[in-house]
């Protein structure tokens, strides 16, 4: 089946401007991550979905970072007021939620993302 | 709150060697789940393995092979008679059985194997 699909792929836009980055997550999985990897930097946690509630928003690192779901499906992060340093890429994992940390996280291709 | 080690940053080995990944984490939960990676050079990160906390033992998938040391909170993996696809980056990762499951990474590992 198909598996967790990003876009864009790439994202390159100017300081100051706002985006959008989105994740349609594999069918049927009810969880969703957002995490970070920024150049040489491992994976960064940014917030997690069960169905369209955010009970783990910690990860995200200012105001300007958020992001919702909708229908328990399709999830949107964006990134207001864009940095140079927000450049990195963006992954987008999800998994069944059965719950007691027996899930298996699901990962996107990731969104490379470019402020210059 | 729990942390994962992967000492080494980059390895690089000749086709056919075995290699080694070391995985060391820190949890405060007495049950929990380790999982690998594999991040190729495409940016996807595949599933490679589950390990849940009660089950030590070693498990082994054709070259693949993952060695389970609760006393000594590591999490090794090897991957013998390496291939030049096997060139990626490797990342080792924690998850707990309560909260938002969510994956504590390390800065993971770089394999590269030369031909």
């Amino acid at each position: 089946g198909a598996g967790v699909s990003q876009s864009p792929s790439n994202k390159v836009t100017e300081k100051g401007k706002d985006v959008e980055l989105r994740c349609d997550p594999i069918s049927g999985h009810t969880a969703l991550y957002w995490y970070r990897q920024s150049l040489g930097q491992g994976l960064e946690f940014l917030i997690y979905f069960q169905g369209n509630s955010a009970p783990d928003k910690s990860g995200l690192p200012s105001d300007r970072f958020s992001a919702e779901r909708t229908g328990g499906s399709v999830s949107t992060l964006t990134i207001q007021r864009t940095q140079q340093e927000d450049s990195a890429v963006y992954l987008c994992a999800s998994s069944l939620a059965r719950g007691g940390g027996t899930d298996t996280q699901y990962f996107g291709p990731g969104t490379r993302l470019t402020v210059l | 709150a729990q942390k994962v080690t992967q000492a080494q940053t980059e390895i690089s080995v000749v086709e056919k060697e075995d290699v080694t990944l070391d995985c060391v984490y820190e949890t405060r939960d007495t049950t929990y789940y380790l999982f690998w990676y594999k991040q190729p050079p495409s940016g996807e990160l595949v599933f490679l393995i589950r390990r849940n906390s009660f089950d030590e033992q070693n498990e082994i998938s054709g070259r693949y092979s993952w060695n389970f040391q609760k006393s000594t909170s590591s999490f090794n993996f090897t991957i013998t008679a390496s291939q030049v696809v096997d060139s990626a980056v490797y990342f080792c990762a924690p998850s707990s059985t309560s909260g938002t499951y969510k994956y504590i990474f390390g800065t993971g590992t770089r394999l590269k194997v030369l031909a």
